[in-house]
């Protein structure tokens, strides 16, 4: 089965710009998670959607991220405006479902780099 | 603050020895799961204990799981090169299932 497809892999942007973020996953999961990776410590999730809907996006910095989940399938994250401190790696994940013992399948991920 | 923490926060060894990396957390949970990320790579589900798992087995991976000191402890044995990378553990607390709290990883480095 594919795996979750994100892109693009790399992106360099000057503080202030806007970028935003793809995601693709599982076909089938219902539940999408993105993560914020800084280097050096674990994935802090920044968003969970069940299909269309948010689940929890307390930790999203809504002044500056927003997200959506359109359909219940593909997924964007937009920085608007980027700070230095964005610079991190961003992972998309996604689950057959919510709820306990939920395997999360990872993908690769985008790695923001802010200037 | 993240939920678990693991320790050591970096451990070096020869090919051929076992590896052990321990996750503490605080509140209470309904089951714990400990992923590998390759350097530069999404991370990858080895496995998941639930909250009335004491022990599991996967392959050359054993997991512990002891409820009462908020611990789990992760077990590679006869550790390979390719077992380089960083080990983390998620717990899903019982307030919020689904949710997976990350801590900040053990970085392992085995030696060929």
């Amino acid at each position: 089965e594919a795996g979750v497809a994100q892109s693009p892999r790399y992106k360099i942007i000057e503080k202030r710009q806007s970028v935003a973020f793809w995601c693709n996953p599982i076909s089938g999961h219902a539940t999408l998670y993105w993560y914020q990776q800084i280097l050096g410590q674990g994935p802090k999730l920044l968003i969970q959607f069940q299909n269309n809907g948010v689940v929890d996006d307390s930790q999203l910095p809504k002044d500056r991220f927003s997200a959506e989940r359109l359909k219940g399938v593909d997924s964007t994250l937009k920085i608007q405006p980027a700070k230095l401190e964005d610079s991190a790696v961003y992972l998309c994940a996604s689950s057959a479902y919510r709820g306990q013992g939920t395997e999360a399948f990872f993908g690769q991920g985008t790695r923001l780099t802010v200037v | 603050s993240q939920q678990g923490e693991e320790d050591p926060q970096a451990l070096s060894i020869q090919e051929g020895e076992n590896a052990t990396m321990n996750c503490s957390y605080k509140t209470s949970i309904n089951n714990l799961q400990w992923y590998r990320q390759n350097s530069g790579r999404g991370l990858v589900h080895l496995i998941l204990i639930r909250s009335n798992e004491r022990e599991k087995h996967s392959g050359r991976l054993r997991v512990t799981l002891d409820t009462s000191k908020k611990s789990s402890s992760l077990l590679i044995t006869a550790s390979r090169a390719a077992d380089t990378a960083s080990y983390f553990c998620a717990t899903d607390a019982r307030t919020n299932a689904g949710k997976s709290t990350f801590g900040d990883g053990t970085t392992l480095t085995v030696k060929p």
